[in-house]
Parts: structure tokens; C-alpha cells; sequence
């Protein structure tokens, strides 16, 4: 199965509002990044959260990393309708393996 | 798209023909990976290589091949398409802490 599940898997809100989306995964990792894709388009990268790290800010992404939980959120504030897409998470495993695993995404619409 | 193209970007075949796709990076990136993505299982690692003639499986690799005669050139075949692998492909290159995607590919095996 998955590594991560994005909770919810749609999320609807108003330009301007906050949104927020939740990771969950399985095994210990080294990192964790979250992508973004409009439609039709390929996976862009947004921010990375190592291990050993709590909270990360970008611009009006926050996002925040619980290990002992194995959870991760992302948080986009004051939303725009151009954030319009979906986002995933992803982890890359402790131990060195040149790969990360994707989770299932959640699918955001930011009303005008 | 990071200097990645994917050919072709639209394929329509049928059951039990061969398809080959073609992932071209200018970035002079070591990994390369080949990814699925269907709806409901988000993004599925099919093969990915660590250098030229180095490959490895990935999660859902069963029915698929790879090969990298050259770093910049990463082919994904179906030896034989069925139904179950209608899907949108994508390639990516990276390492661990960041991945950069190119296009994808619409591929419809009816």
C-alpha cells in the first residue's frame, strides 16, 4: 500500500480562506516533500521537511512534520484561486534508497 | 518542465502490442525514474536507474522493462500492452530531496 495517505482527499474552500492538508505514513523516514499538480501537468516540488526538523515555512506554505505520529500537514494560507490543483506528499525512506514514495493526493478548489 | 521530455505525449494501442516510451532529460541528472499515476493510487514507481545500464524495479513493475544506453535517455517498454496499464506516465529525474517532472504520457491500451 501507500507510504503516505493525504487526508482529506478534496477540500473545497473560498479565496482567501486557509487550507489544510494532512500525511500520514508508515516506516521511518529520512525526508518529507510536498508537490503540487494542476491539471493536465506534471508534479512540481513545493518544500522539503527533514527528519530531524519540526516546521518549515515558503512564502504562504507552512508545514510541519510530527515524527512520533508519522504525520506531516501542509498548510496554505490565504488561499488563491490560482492554488487550485492537487498535492501530495511524499517520503523518502531512512537507509539511502534512491527513491521516495508518493501518497494519493489531495484535490483542492479555491472558489473566486 | 526542467529540461525533461516525454514522447510520445498522446498513444492510443491495443491489447498485446508492444509500446515503447521515451523519457529525454537535458540536465545531466544520474537518476531517472519512470511513475504511473491512476486515480485513487496516486503516483506508483515502475522502474528507476541510477546510471547508464544501472536500473531497478520499483513497486509496480510487472509487465514493464526499462533500459539507459545514454544519461540523458531512459526508454519504458510494455512488451506486451493490456488494458490494465492504461495510465498516465511520467518520468522524473532527481535525488532524494527533490524530483522534477516532466510532461507525462496519455496512454490509452483499449
Amino acid at each position: 500500500s501507500q507510504q503516505g495517505e493525504e487526508d482529506p482527499q478534496a477540500l473545497s474552500i473560498q479565496e482567501g480562506e486557509n487550507a489544510t492538508m494532512n500525511c500520514s505514513y508508515k516506516t521511518s523516514i529520512n525526508n518529507l516533500q510536498w508537490y503540487r499538480q494542476n491539471s493536465g501537468r506534471g508534479l512540481v516540488h513545493l518544500i522539503l521537511i527533514r527528519s530531524n526538523e519540526r516546521e518549515k515555512h515558503s512564502g504562504r506554505l507552512r508545514v510541519t512534520l510530527d515524527t512520533s505520529k508519522k504525520s506531516s500537514s501542509l498548510l496554505i494560507t490565504a488561499s488563491r484561486a490560482a492554488d487550485t490543483a492537487s498535492y501530495f506528499c511524499a517520503t523518502a525512506a531512512e537507509g539511502g534508497y534512491q527513491k521516495v514514495t508518493f501518497g494519493t493526493g489531495t484535490k483542492l478548489q479555491v472558489i473566486p | 518542465d526542467a529540461g525533461i521530455t516525454q514522447s510520445p505525449r498522446h498513444k492510443v494501442t491495443e491489447t498485446g502490442t508492444p509500446v515503447t516510451l521515451r523519457c529525454h532529460q537535458t540536465e545531466n541528472h544520474r537518476y531517472m525514474y519512470w511513475y504511473r499515476q491512476d486515480p485513487g493510487h496516486g503516483l506508483r514507481l515502475i522502474h528507476y536507474s541510477y546510471g547508464v545500464k544501472d536500473t531497478d524495479k520499483g513497486e509496480v513493475s510487472d509487465g514493464y522493462s526499462v533500459s539507459r544506453s545514454k544519461t540523458e535517455d531512459f526508454l519504458l517498454t510494455l512488451e506486451s500492452a493490456t488494458s490494465s496499464q492504461t495510465s498516465v506516465y511520467f518520468c522524473a529525474i532527481g535525488e532524494l530531496h527533490e524530483q522534477f517532472f516532466g510532461p507525462g504520457t496519455r496512454l490509452t491500451v483499449l
